[in-house]
């Protein structure tokens, strides 16, 4: 069975510095994996995808992602935060060879953008 | 495009009543999925349907149900509510590969 990881329930952050939230995963085949950023009492907001290609991608607000498979990790990167990406940040993974593929979530990690 | 639509957006009901939430996917998709999201928690998994079979279920008793319909909006039915069934409650729509969720419907349990 697939699982994800985010190590950090809280991650603090001056404005203007780089940001990363981190996200390790577990599948038996290869993995789709997915950033969603959530705002308080609203649901989540798709950001960014890696199905196949590039290790690097980008999604919406400036965010990108980088897919490491050697150490199954897919952390969320913005080189310059704006207090306005203070919220809870959700990554999911789904394994592509599992019929049953369901969509799984990690626990969410709270960002904090200190202006 | 209309995105993920549920109803209601809030709801309180009492304990041991029962309560049915709805979720219409976005035109094309076929696969639903429900989630809770307890305070402070992450999003826990309820069930998935697709092309109106039940895919897979999360770790939840047998009182929480749900159902597809041929236009691919779902249902998800709670009986006998408790108390700690109060949570945000998260319906996301897929075709392939990501989903798109809902703005979800808050269910208080009193």
């Amino acid at each position: 069975a697939q699982s994800v990881a985010q190590p950090e329930d809280q991650v603090n952050v001056a404005e203007g510095n780089p940001l990363t939230v981190k996200c390790t995963y577990s599948v038996s085949g290869n993995p789709y994996l997915f950033w969603y950023v959530q705002y308080p009492n609203r649901g989540l907001q798709f950001l960014l995808k890696y199905i196949t290609g590039d290790n690097l991608v980008k999604g919406s607000y400036g965010f990108e992602a980088e897919f490491n498979k050697s150490q199954t990790s897919f952390h969320l990167k913005k080189p310059s935060a704006l207090v306005s990406d203070s919220a809870l940040y959700f990554c999911a993974v789904r394994d592509e060879m599992n019929r049953d593929d369901k969509i799984i979530f990690g626990k969410g990690t709270r960002l904090h953008i200190l202006p | 495009e209309a995105g993920v639509t549920q109803s209601p957006t809030h709801l309180i009901k009492t304990r041991g009543q029962q309560v049915t939430l709805r979720c219409s996917p976005i035109s094309g998709h076929t696969s639903v999925y429900w989630y809770q999201q307890a305070l402070g928690l992450g999003l826990q998994f309820l069930l998935w349907y697709d092309e109106g079979e039940e895919r897979n279920r999360g770790n939840f008793p047998p009182r929480f149900s749900g159902r597809q319909f041929p236009n691919y909006s779902s249902e998800l039915n709670v009986n006998a509510l408790e108390l700690e069934d109060s949570a945000l409650y998260l319906c996301a729509s897929s075709r392939r590969s990501e989903a798109f969720f809902g703005q979800g419907t808050r269910l208080t349990v009193v």
